[in-house]
């Protein structure tokens, strides 16, 4: 169980253009969810809070109107990279939790989406 | 501000050999979570082992288990008979009780040698 999964999980685009990213929680709802930006051998970094219904919370220096949050259903959030530059390539991980799970603190992690931006 | 250091940017250990990975946070609060995801080459995060800080037990998980002590904020994490299969990144995150945020730290890059 706890299953997360992206979509999709290799991504090359023009400058420029904007890339729509999935999230999904396969077996169980998410009320929460969670994502991340990871650079090559470095942490996760935290970008954004997505709440079913409402808006997303972003973290101190993370462009809202540049990377879109929008979290539709309980088990479906997407993160949109609007007008994607060569700084935007890097590894995006979504992350969600189980709102009825027995462990709602515990955040279960997608595959991860490769974005390169030429 | 919480703040979590892993202090080992590199280990390794041979196959059937036992490591601890050490980790550490600051926080002023008392209700927390702890956690160790490891990361392998495939880059999925897979959960390891988590903490409560109000049990004092600490938390084991088949050949992982955790010195947890919560007066020196430490987290510990210990692999007995260490696999191929554990070769990865491992990340000891914090999580100040229903923020449900986690706060990663650095990684630690384990290579477990044949």
């Amino acid at each position: 169980g706890a299953v997360v999964s992206q979509h999709p999980s290799w991504v090359i685009c023009k400058s420029g253009t904007s890339v729509k990213i999935e999230c999904r929680s396969l077996d169980f709802q998410a009320t929460t969810m969670f994502w991340y930006r990871q650079f090559p051998k470095q942490s996760l970094m935290l970008m954004a809070t997505s709440n079913e219904g409402s808006k997303a919370t972003y973290e101190q220096g993370v462009e809202k109107d540049k990377f879109l949050i929008n979290h539709a259903s309980l088990t479906l959030s997407t993160l949109t990279v609007t007008s994607a530059h060569p700084e935007d390539s890097s590894f995006y991980i979504c992350s969600a939790r189980d709102r009825l799970g027995s462990q709602v603190e515990t955040q279960y992690f997608g595959p991860g989406t490769r974005l390169l931006v030429l | 501000a919480q703040t979590v250091t892993q202090s080992q940017p590199e280990m390794s250990v041979q196959e059937a050999e036992t490591v601890t990975l050490s980790c550490t946070y600051d926080t002023s609060e008392n209700n927390y979570y702890l956690f160790w995801y490891k990361q392998p080459p495939s880059r999925q995060m897979i959960l390891v082992i988590r903490q409560e800080a109000y049990k004092q037990q600490n938390a084991t998980e088949n050949r992982f288990s955790v010195n947890f002590q919560k007066a020196a904020k430490s987290f510990s994490l210990k692999i007995s008979d260490s696999q191929l299969g554990d070769t990865a990144m491992y990340f000891c995150a914090f999580m100040r009780r229903r923020t449900y945020k986690y706060i990663f730290g650095t990684g630690t890059r384990l290579k477990v040698l044949a």
